[in-house]
């Protein structure tokens, strides 16, 4: 069983579209996370929400809308597609910060956007 | 706020030698650092983690890290390495604010391996 897993693994399309990436952990976690990472692999939080209710919210286009239905999942919407939207989003989940800890995160595989 | 610095972006490096990869912090606070590594195509699995207690902190496959409070560093260590350690690896550390727990990344170190 996939502790993390984010569909699709793949996504390729045209300027101006609209996209969703879907992530689901199976770990009990209350923590979800958005990551982005570019070209040069250098990673960028976007959003965080906990038992969902969003709070993390980075400097990040309102192009992009996460959306959680329940503390298991975590999907991001994004609008009109850029060139500059083409890197790898990560989904990652955690433990509960607010129980006074600090908690690793588990990933998931990525999902590679190409905006052509 | 908190960064983290990876000065190598690369490191090669024989097969059954010693390795050490460097990673320098930032922090004004408590500081909560880990190591991660990122296999070709793949997400980030966690190789080991600092929280508090004892500075030496040991990993999976092997890996250990030395946390130095008065160099602000956490290397990360094996002594000897597979050709299967090939891969991306991230040092970060955790902007604990009570209620949230961002991991800032540095830009990674590419562990190249070679026969």
């Amino acid at each position: 069983d996939t502790a993390v897993s984010q569909t699709p693994k793949y996504l390729v399309t045209q300027m101006g579209n609209d996209k969703s990436i879907k992530c689901e952990q199976n770990l009990g976690h209350d923590t979800m996370y958005w990551y982005k990472q570019d070209s040069k692999k250098f990673l960028k939080i976007m959003f965080s929400y906990n038992n969902k209710e969003l709070i993390i919210n980075e400097t990040v286009p309102n192009r992009f809308s996460p959306k959680s239905p329940d503390k298991a999942h975590l999907n991001l919407h994004i609008n009109s597609l850029e060139l500059g939207d083409s890197a790898v989003y990560f989904c990652a989940s955690s433990q509960d910060p607010g129980r006074g800890g600090v908690y690793g995160y588990t990933f998931g595989s990525g999902t590679r956007l190409t905006v052509v | 706020a908190q960064s983290v610095t990876q000065l190598d972006s690369q490191v090669p490096v024989f097969e059954e030698a010693p390795v050490e990869l460097r990673c320098n912090y930032s922090s004004s606070v408590s500081v909560y650092l880990f190591w991660y590594v990122q296999y070709p195509n793949q997400g980030l699995q966690l190789l080991l983690k600092y929280l508090s207690g004892s500075t030496l902190v040991k990993g999976i496959n092997g890996f250990e890290a030395e946390f130095n409070k008065s160099q602000t560093s956490f290397h990360l260590r094996k002594p000897s390495v597979h050709i299967s350690d090939t891969a991306e690896y991230f040092c970060a550390v955790s902007d604990y604010g009570g209620a949230t727990n961002k991991l800032i990344f540095g830009t990674g170190t590419l562990l190249a391996v070679q026969p």
